[in-house]
């Protein structure tokens, strides 16, 4: 059974303090990892696909890494506005394609 | 942009009720998904739609049918409203499943 698994589950920062959220899976074969943004009272809205280990993405503050294991999603010098929860989702290579997502990290920055 | 609307942002219900919960997304987009999100829980999927009239369980279907006449609508169908029913619902959609989903900003619904 595909397992993803997001830590920590909550993350408080100083505006300006970089940090970094995780993302680990277990699936047979990895088709595609997504990153999610989610605002209170909102549906998630898609940040980043990776495919392969060592890929990278990035956006404003936001940078995207994968390995075989595990996924980061760095925030460098966050704002209040980055403030969400971060959702992770795994596509397996096999079978339907549906993801399966994890719980979240929800990150506040404080100003 | 794509799209995705859910007719309602909050509702509430009674036990036994039958209740629908309506999606439409604007981008032709052959998949349609159907997800509740708790607290503690994350986004489980309920049921999922390749196609028109196609239709295929998700993680926890219990409890819930579903209904896709039109490519563009979902709607999910909660057949006798219950308690434990009460949970944020959202609506996604896809063009290739192997693509990222679009979500809708949900619809809150609680049963009393």
């Amino acid at each position: 059974e595909d397992q993803v698994t997001q830590s920590p589950e909550a993350l408080r920062l100083q505006e300006g303090e970089s940090s970094s959220l995780n993302c680990s899976y277990t699936v047979s074969g990895l088709r595609g990892l997504f990153w999610y943004r989610q605002d209170p009272g909102k549906g998630p809205e898609f940040l980043f696909t990776l495919y392969s280990a060592g890929e990278e993405k990035e956006k404003e503050r936001l940078k995207a890494t994968l390995t075989k294991k595990e996924s980061f999603l760095h925030i460098t010098a966050p704002k209040p506005e980055d403030s969400a929860t971060y959702l992770c989702a795994v596509q397996a290579s096999g079978g339907s394609y549906i993801p399966t997502f994890g719980r979240g990290t929800s990150l506040i920055v404080h100003p | 942009d794509v799209k995705v609307t859910q007719s309602s942002r909050y509702l509430v219900k009674r036990t036994g009720e039958k209740v629908f919960l309506e999606c439409v997304q604007d981008m032709d987009h052959e998949n349609m998904f159907w997800y509740r999100q708790d607290p503690g829980l994350g986004l489980r999927l309920i049921y999922f739609s390749y196609d028109v009239k196609m239709k295929e369980k998700g993680d926890i279907p219990e409890g819930y049918s579903v209904s896709r006449e039109k490519k563009e609508r979902f709607s999910l169908i909660l057949e006798s409203a219950s308690t434990n029913q009460t949970s944020m619902y959202l609506c996604a959609s896809s063009y290739r499943l192997d693509q990222p989903q679009h979500f809708g900003d949900g619809t809150r619904l609680s049963i009393l």
